[in-house]
């Protein structure tokens, strides 16, 4: 089993619609969960993250934890056609002796329509 | 800050030959991490260091795979002899302890695309 598993797309998603993104994770020692977006060609860019359970809001993005689960995922509302690009979901964990460890999906690649 | 500086951006090279990575993280950060990205496994993580020491080395894929970080402001990868199924792109991402509350962001470099032929 993957660490960190997501649906590899693509996602198509009309102009002004919310796309919803989501990833698992096998570790239930993993403390907290990132969403980097990528665009074609380029490195990855933090989007936003999360490590308690419920919804946090940042503009448009909305990332929603459930450690029970082992479940997060990406809302983008009112999506727009420069959101179209790869989303990766990354898992963060501190080891007992304090060294920290990200480990990423395969990312989701999102497609949107005019 | 100019980031995290990855060079060469582009690297062809025959199979059999050696080729070196490099990387110089962001000044101050204390982890850096090398990946590895292709279509059909994603962003892979090689290893990774902590205030220069290799703390993680699981995801290197073989021997023929070695890193180092002689000091806090440089790193590299190194593959020899390099063969046509290490052709991916190899990011290298620094990040420092502590920054977040309750983990830790990542910085990427813009990448080495790297094509063994």
């Amino acid at each position: 089993q993957k660490e960190v598993e997501q649906n590899s797309g693509p996602l198509s998603v009309p102009e002004g619609a919310i796309a919803s993104l989501n990833c698992t994770y096998s570790d239930r020692g993993s403390q907290s969960f990132f969403w980097y977006r990528q665009y074609s060609g380029k490195s990855p860019e933090l989007i936003m993250f999360i490590y308690s359970n419920g919804d946090k809001e940042d503009g448009r993005f909305t990332a929603q934890l459930n450690k029970a689960s082992q479940y997060v995922s990406l809302l983008i509302r009112d999506s727009q056609p420069s959101d179209s690009a790869t989303y990766l979901c990354a898992v963060y964990r501190a080891s007992s002796f304090g060294n920290e460890k990200l480990t990423f999906g395969t990312g989701t690649r999102l497609t949107i329509i005019p | 800050d100019a980031g995290v500086i990855q060079s060469p951006r582009h690297e062809v090279t025959e199979m059999g030959q050696e080729v070196t990575l490099r990387c110089k993280p962001i000044s101050g950060h204390d982890y850096l991490f090398w990946y590895r990205q292709t279509m059909m496994r994603g962003l892979e993580l090689l290893i990774y260091f902590n205030n220069n020491v290799p703390i993680d080395d699981s995801g290197m894929p073989e021997d023929r795979f070695s890193a180092k970080m002689p000091n806090a402001s440089f790193s590299t990868l190194k593959i020899q002899p390099s063969e046509p199924r290490d052709s991916a792109v190899y990011f290298c991402a620094s990040s420092l302890r502590g920054r977040l509350i309750g983990g830790t962001e990542a910085f990427f470099g813009q990448g080495t695309r790297l094509t063994v032929v």
